[in-house]
C-alpha cells in the first residue's frame, strides 16, 4: 500500500474532463514538498509529464495541469483524447523517512 | 540530448546479487546539482523507488530495501550502478535509471527505457 493514495482507475469518454487525485500527509504533500506527475504509456518508461506542482515540461499539452492544496494534489485533463490512456503516478518526498514516495498509480481509460 | 542507458543479465538466480549499470550520454554524471537514481516496476504493479546518490557522493536509500541495496559511480565511465543482494522472486521487476534534476527542488526528468530483471529459484 503507497503512501501516496491514488484512485486504481479513472475513466472520460473523448473530449471530456478527468482528475486524479494523489492523497499524502503532513510528512510529505503537506509537507511543503512538491508534486510531479508521470505519464506511462503501456510497454514505455515513465515519461515526465508535471513537475513542481503545477509546471508542464517542453512539449506537454496544456490540456494537462496540476494542483496541491494541504496534503492532496491533483492532475486535470481536459478535452480526453485516446494517446491520454495510460497509467499515471504522482510523485513527492516524504521528509520523515528521507525518501521518494510514488502513488501506486492511477489507469486511466478513455471510452 | 540526455540519454540513460540501464544493461545487465535478465536472469539472477534466487539468493545471489543482481548487477545492473546505467549509462549516461549526451551529459555528465559530474553535474553540479543533480542526482542520479534507480526505480523499479514489478510485473503489473507500480513505481517504487530504490536508491539515488547526489553530486555531494551522498547516497540515500528506500528504507524498506537498505539493507540489499548499494549504488556506486563511475564517473570515468560516466555510469552508475545498482547491486541488490540475496534476491527473491519479489525482486522480479522492469529496473529504470533516472536524473533528477534540480531547480530548488527535484524532480526526474530523464528516464532509461528498463532492463527486464527476472529471478529464478
Amino acid at each position: 500500500q503507497s503512501v501516496l493514495t491514488q484512485p486504481p482507475s479513472v475513466s472520460g469518454a473523448p473530449g471530456q474532463r478527468v482528475t486524479i487525485s494523489c492523497t499524502g500527509s503532513s510528512s510529505n504533500i503537506g509537507g511543503g514538498y512538491d508534486v510531479h506527475w508521470y505519464q506511462q504509456l503501456p510497454g514505455t518508461a515513465p515519461k515526465l509529464l508535471m513537475y513542481g506542482n503545477n509546471n508542464r515540461p517542453s512539449g506537454v499539452p496544456d490540456r494537462f495541469s496540476g494542483s496541491k492544496s494541504d496534503t492532496s494534489a491533483s492532475l486535470a485533463i481536459t478535452g480526453l483524447r485516446a494517446e491520454d490512456e495510460a497509467d499515471y503516478y504522482c510523485q513527492s518526498y516524504d521528509g520523515r523517512s528521507a525518501s521518494w514516495l510514488f502513488g501506486g498509480g492511477t489507469k486511466l481509460t478513455v471510452l | 540530448q540526455l540519454q540513460l542507458q540501464e544493461s545487465g543479465p535478465g536472469l539472477v538466480k534466487s539468493s545471489e546479487t543482481l548487477s545492473l549499470t546505467c549509462t549516461v550520454s549526451g551529459g555528465s554524471l559530474s553535474s553540479s546539482s543533480d542526482c542520479w537514481g534507480w526505480i523499479r516496476q514489478p510485473p503489473g504493479k507500480g513505481l517504487e523507488w530504490i536508491g539515488s546518490f547526489y553530486h555531494s557522493g551522498s547516497t540515500y536509500y528506500n528504507p524498506s530495501l537498505k539493507s540489499q541495496v548499494t549504488i556506486s559511480v563511475d564517473t570515468s565511465r560516466n555510469q552508475f550502478s545498482l547491486e541488490l543482494s540475496s534476491v527473491t522472486a519479489a525482486d522480479t521487476a522492469v529496473y529504470y535509471c533516472a536524473r533528477h534534476e534540480y531547480i530548488g527542488y527535484y524532480y526526474m526528468d530523464v528516464w532509461g527505457k528498463g532492463t527486464t530483471v527476472t529471478v529464478s529459484s
